[in-house]
């Protein structure tokens, strides 16, 4: 079956230190990787996601990107973070068909900016 | 514009009733798939049900089942038989071709 990981589960960091996030996702090859960030109560927007190695498609501009270094690794970085990147990230997979296939989620990653 | 649109920001239920909770989308698209989601306090984000927009048929998982009136852009989810380990966020979406967007999403509290 598949899984997907993500850590850390929590991280406190100050403003204008750098940011890894990473993401792995077993027993799935080829899958659609998401990088999604939810203010405290609120929904979940989008901000990267890749169809393949190397693809990454940004659906915010800001101060973050995203890689993909490998088939099942998604990573989510920063240069210098801002107390506005605070909030909880989810990284997240689905299989290769379009719309009618299921987004699979992580545990996420509270992220504090101080 | 907002793709998608939920208007109750939190209900209350009682613990055996049923709940209703409504989901508007807005495509051009005619191929789209709606999605149903729960967050609990933990944070994970557990999917609940789906519905393809070619699917002439409501879709049921368990007790969870959607409500879909195409015509109105609708996709309501109806919890039938509330428990307490129901209370949470509850997230509808839409997704096409790649992209999945999300709704503002509904606290059900359910009551005992």
């Amino acid at each position: 079956s598949q899984t997907i990981h993500q850590w850390p589960a929590t991280l406190v960091q100050p403003v204008g230190s750098p940011l890894s996030l990473e993401c792995t996702v077993e027993g799935t090859s080829n899958p659609n990787l998401y990088w999604y960030r939810q203010a405290a109560g609120r929904g979940l927007q989008l901000l990267f996601y890749s169809v393949g190695i190397g693809q990454i498609s940004s659906e915010v501009p800001q101060n973050l990107s995203a890689s993909r270094p490998q088939d099942r690794q998604f990573i989510l970085s920063s240069k210098k973070l801002l107390l506005s990147d605070s909030g909880f990230y989810l990284c997240a997979w689905s299989g290769q068909s379009s719309y009618n296939s299921p987004l699979h989620f992580g545990n996420g990653t509270r992220l504090t900016v101080t | 514009a907002q793709k998608i649109t939920q208007t109750q920001p939190g209900m209350f239920v009682q613990e055996k009733e049923a709940v209703t909770l409504d989901c508007t989308y807005d495509t051009s698209d005619p191929s789209y798939g709606l999605f149903w989601y729960k967050q609990p306090s933990s944070g994970e984000m557990i999917f609940l049900i789906y519905q393809g927009s070619y699917d002439q048929q409501n879709a049921t998982e368990g007790r969870y089942s959607l409500n879909f009136q195409k015509a109105r852009k609708s996709a309501n989810l109806v919890i039938s038989a509330s428990q307490l380990g129901d209370s949470a966020m509850y997230f509808c979406a839409m997704r096409e071709e790649h992209k999945l967007s999300f709704g503002a999403g509904t606290t059900v509290t359910v009551r005992a």
